[in-house]
């Protein structure tokens, strides 16, 4: 299973973009990313998944550069509320000796 | 839909106890993971069940035990508690846990504190 390195945090502001990345070097060829985000005492939330190129939805979008050894995710105009931890993850749960591993995951503060 | 349910959501506990929490996937999902989540170790992976059989399982003694039930539902188990496993407990479940693609949907835990 792919390690990732995410800063430890990152302070912003309100109305402010915010780009999280993440350092994924061991990426195999069938694994995605997908970025969660956690607010304290509450399970993990899904942000977004994504294979290769952009990735775009109604809350964030996600950068994956050719040789996907990195990703970032894209907060446009944040508030108050997006004060959370978030989390990238690389590889599939799922394969017969797989052990999903969450990291430290980046606190993201933003103040007013 | 309603999401994945876990219950209790605060359990205090003595040590050399036993607990069982309990998770309610969402409808249709067939694979329901757990996952301990303690401010020093971060979120670690438990075990994984689809169709009431364990398919994975992470680095935890045998003190911890689950099980699913025919309806997805799943219950895990831990055994003679120890201070150390004072932790947020995570139920997540997917569609069917095998592709990549496949999103994991998370409840809100149980918070478990032993004395």
């Amino acid at each position: 299973l792919a390690k990732t390195t995410q800063p430890i945090s990152m302070d912003s502001y309100e109305g402010q973009e915010v780009n999280i990345t993440c350092s994924h070097n061991n990426i195999a060829t069938n694994d995605y990313i997908t970025w969660y985000q956690q607010f304290p005492s509450q399970g993990p939330r899904f942000i977004i998944q994504g294979y290769k190129t952009k990735v775009t939805n109604e809350v964030a979008s996600l950068f994956i550069p050719a040789d996907r050894k990195s990703s970032t995710l894209s907060l446009p105009r944040v508030s108050l509320s997006d004060t959370a931890v978030y989390y990238c993850l690389v590889g599939g749960v799922y394969s017969s000796a797989s052990k999903i591993i969450f990291g430290s995951g980046t606190r993201l503060s933003i103040r007013p | 839909k309603a999401g994945v349910t876990q219950t209790p959501r605060y359990l205090i506990k003595t040590r050399g106890q036993q607990v069982t929490l309990s998770c309610s996937p969402i409808s249709g999902h067939r694979s329901v993971s757990w996952y301990q989540q303690t401010p020093g170790q971060g979120l670690q992976f438990l075990f994984e069940y689809f169709s009431e059989t364990q398919r994975n399982k992470g680095n935890f003694p045998g003190r911890f035990s689950g099980r699913q039930f025919s309806n997805s539902r799943s219950e895990m188990n831990v055994s003679t508690l120890e201070l150390g496993d004072s932790a947020l407990y995570l139920c997540a479940s997917s569609l069917e846990g095998r592709a990549q693609q496949d999103t994991q949907y998370f409840g809100p835990g149980t918070r478990l504190t032993v004395l």
